[in-house]
């Protein structure tokens, strides 16, 4: 069975640009959440999504929102771009429930100059 | 202020022997906590998880115990297999919030020997 699949895996912008990624979950999911990884705060949780609907939202500015599709596949768009931003976006699929993400995707590197 | 910490970045253990990976918590307001593995190049898979109502959960060769008291948890895997070789992570959230909003640990890598 496929894995969660994220897309573009590698993205260069500039300062105030903005950016659109994308993520397919695990066929049959209907939760996707999002994560941003940084060396130094770690993993920190964006929002998650079910059946359309964010569920769940982290403490992060308006400037990062997302969206979930009929299909499931989610997509997470930051605009006015910072350099601390640069960062590793990683996805997560689960299948229903509370149980938490399950399966990451294997992210998508942006870098802000 | 690092809330769940995993104070040993690597553990090398031998094929067959047992393998336990730990992990400490501050925030005495997480009372649900995950494991992840994490294989090169892909990313983490949830691996079992434990509610603050159980101290101790089993999958298969997978066992995690909770000591509310110590804030401590602890992820036994017994036997170790040559393909138990990843980073695990430790995750925690919130009382009454939700299992998504996560805070996680660095990560331990382990390597088991064969």
């Amino acid at each position: 069975k496929a894995g969660v699949t994220q897309t573009p895996r590698y993205l260069i912008k500039t300062r105030g640009q903005q950016v659109t990624l994308s993520c397919s979950p695990i066929s049959g999911h209907r939760s996707v959440s999002w994560y941003q990884q940084t060396p130094g705060q770690g993993l920190q949780f964006l929002f998650e999504y079910f059946s359309e609907t964010q569920r769940n939202k982290g403490n992060f500015p308006g400037r990062f929102s997302g969206r979930q599709f009929s299909n499931s596949r989610s997509e997470m768009n930051v605009s006015t771009l910072e350099l601390g931003d640069s960062a590793l976006y990683l996805c997560a699929s689960s299948l229903e429930g509370r149980v938490g993400p399950e399966f990451f995707g294997p992210g998508t590197r942006l870098t802000v100059l | 202020d690092q809330q769940v910490k995993q104070n040993s970045p690597s553990l090398s253990v031998q094929e067959g022997r047992i393998s336990i990976l730990n992990c400490d918590y501050t925030n005495s307001m997480f009372d649900y906590f995950l494991w992840y593995k994490k294989y090169p190049a892909e990313g983490p898979t949830f691996l079992i998880s434990i509610s603050s109502i159980k101290d101790k959960n089993e999958d298969g060769r997978f066992t995690v115990f909770l000591n509310k008291s110590a804030k401590h948890l602890s992820l036994h895997i017994v036997p170790s297999q040559p393909g138990d070789s990843a980073v695990y992570f430790c995750a925690a959230s919130e009382a009454g919030g939700s299992n998504y909003k996560l805070t996680f640990g660095k990560g331990t890598l382990l390597t088991v020997n064969p």
